[in-house]
């Protein structure tokens, strides 16, 4: 949807090491997410972001960083990556012309962290 | 702050049968809300969005949703189940004032032939 790519699909890494998810859209939205989802939790907002190198954190961000060059591209950085940090992450978009505008979503990354 | 609850983290329902998803929300502004579904391995999808305009509001597949400000809920519902309906379905807020999505922890639909 949007022509959003989230890549890799699915990881496994071992504790403590770094690990990047990227997504791509080829939408031209100014807004991009990245969710994670956990079972019995829903979707929890890691961070934002409302324009290049704009950025902000969301309500669990602890342990992840961000980043944005481009307008297409949003990345997730685990700086050292924890059991907890094992989850199916999402990336997302939005036009951003209301607040109401809705979000478009990738297919996920499953991320195993060992 | 916001945020939305979601009663019942799973739904059955039969075939045919009438669906009611409940979505209760918190907000100290008037809300924006959305319904999503999510199929398996797949990203969520919008199925619908009340941005004031009208209190009951029609989405895609045959559901709706009615906003009712006294109770602070935003009910998701289908007159007639179908199998293809099974996946699960997150309740989420937001305002005028942040372009951030607050999800509820979701509810999975199941429907029985």
């Amino acid at each position: 949807d949007a022509g959003i790519t989230q890549s890799p699909r699915h990881k496994v890494t071992e504790t403590g090491t770094p690990v990047t998810l990227r997504c791509h859209q080829t939408e031209n939205h100014r807004y991009m997410y990245w969710y994670r989802q956990d079972p019995g939790h829903g979707l929890r907002l890691i961070h934002y972001s409302y324009g290049v190198k704009d950025t902000d954190k969301g309500e669990v961000s602890d342990g992840y960083s961000v980043s944005r060059s481009k307008t297409e591209d949003f990345l997730l950085t685990l700086e050292s990556a924890t059991s907890s940090q094992t989850s199916v992450y999402f990336c997302a978009t939005g036009q951003g012309t209301a607040p109401n505008s809705p979000l478009h979503f990738g297919n996920g990354t499953r991320l195993t962290v060992t | 702050a916001q945020s939305v609850t979601q009663l019942g983290s799973h739904v059955s329902v039969s075939e045919g049968a009438l669906v009611l998803l409940r979505c209760n929300y918190s907000s100290s502004v008037p809300p924006y809300l959305f319904w999503y579904v999510q199929y398996p391995n797949q990203g969520l999808q919008l199925l619908l969005k009340y941005t004031s305009a009208a209190t009951l509001v029609k989405g895609i597949n045959g559901f709706e949703a009615e906003f009712k400000k006294s109770e602070t809920s935003f009910h998701l519902t289908k007159p007639s189940a179908h199998m293809s309906d099974a996946a699960e379905y997150f309740c989420a807020v937001s305002d005028y004032s942040s372009y951030k999505l607050i999800f509820g922890s979701g509810t999975r639909l199941l429907v029985r032939p």
